[in-house]
């Protein structure tokens, strides 16, 4: 079945980086683009940043741009995304979710995500 | 960009309907995607592009869309449908929008 396992949370001190993983399976990989979403503690969702399926096209929430990268293997079914000088409001479970199968405005597949905690 | 707009809760006896909208300017020309989320799970697709319900989501699960509302309804709700609820869209830039979601109590 498809499946998304993110790795690479932890607890980090503000200003500090972290990289998140997130290995795929289940379905051609490569044919589709990736997201991470995030939950803040008591909060909603809130999208952070998209990659296309051939690794091209990169897009993210205001909050993230110029200290998140989103990036993609496709040879090895992985999604990342690089955290840098990271801020306690960026303390949340992260979430990598692939692009719908029918269309692309949607996320069908989740994974059961990873936590960061950013202390100051 | 845009705003989603849900009510924060809605409360709901078993076997009964929920319904929950989510609303923005923006709907008219934009597909809305429905989420549950429960604590410690993972997200869950419930319908996608209005009213489309993927394989496996129960026909409980409906959606609806008129002008600049898109709504979700849970006919003969059950205990189980106790979660959060999120609206989603997206616009051509593109960027991606979720409202900020509504606790359903059964």
């Amino acid at each position: 079945q498809k499946q998304l396992v993110e790795s690479g949370g932890g607890v980090v001190q503000s200003g500090r980086s972290l990289r998140l993983s997130c290995a795929a399976s289940g379905f051609i990989f490569s044919n589709y683009g990736m997201h991470w979403v995030r939950q803040a503690p008591g909060k909603g969702l809130q999208w952070v940043a998209v990659v296309s399926h051939d690794d091209s096209k990169k897009y993210y929430e205001d909050s993230v741009k110029g200290r998140f990268t989103i990036s993609r293997d496709n040879s090895k079914n992985s999604v990342f995304l690089e955290m840098n000088n990271l801020k306690t409001e960026d303390t949340a479970t992260y979430y990598c979710a692939k692009e719908g199968a029918l269309d692309i405005g949607g996320m069908d597949v989740w994974g059961q995500g990873t936590t960061v905690s950013v202390s100051s | 960009s845009f705003e989603l707009t849900q009510p924060p809760s809605v409360s709901v006896s078993p076997g009964q309907t929920a319904r929950i909208t989510c609303s923005g300017e923006t709907l008219p020309n934009q597909y809305v995607y429905w989420y549950q989320k429960k604590p410690g799970q993972a997200p869950v697709l419930l319908i996608r592009k209005d009213s489309e319900r993927p394989s496996g989501i129960p026909e409980r699960f409906s959606g609806s869309t008129s002008g600049t509302t898109v709504t979700l309804t849970i006919s003969g709700v059950q205990a189980e449908d106790e979660a959060d609820y999120y609206c989603q869209s997206a616009d051509p830039s593109p960027t991606y929008v979720f409202a900020s979601g509504t606790k359903v109590t059964v």
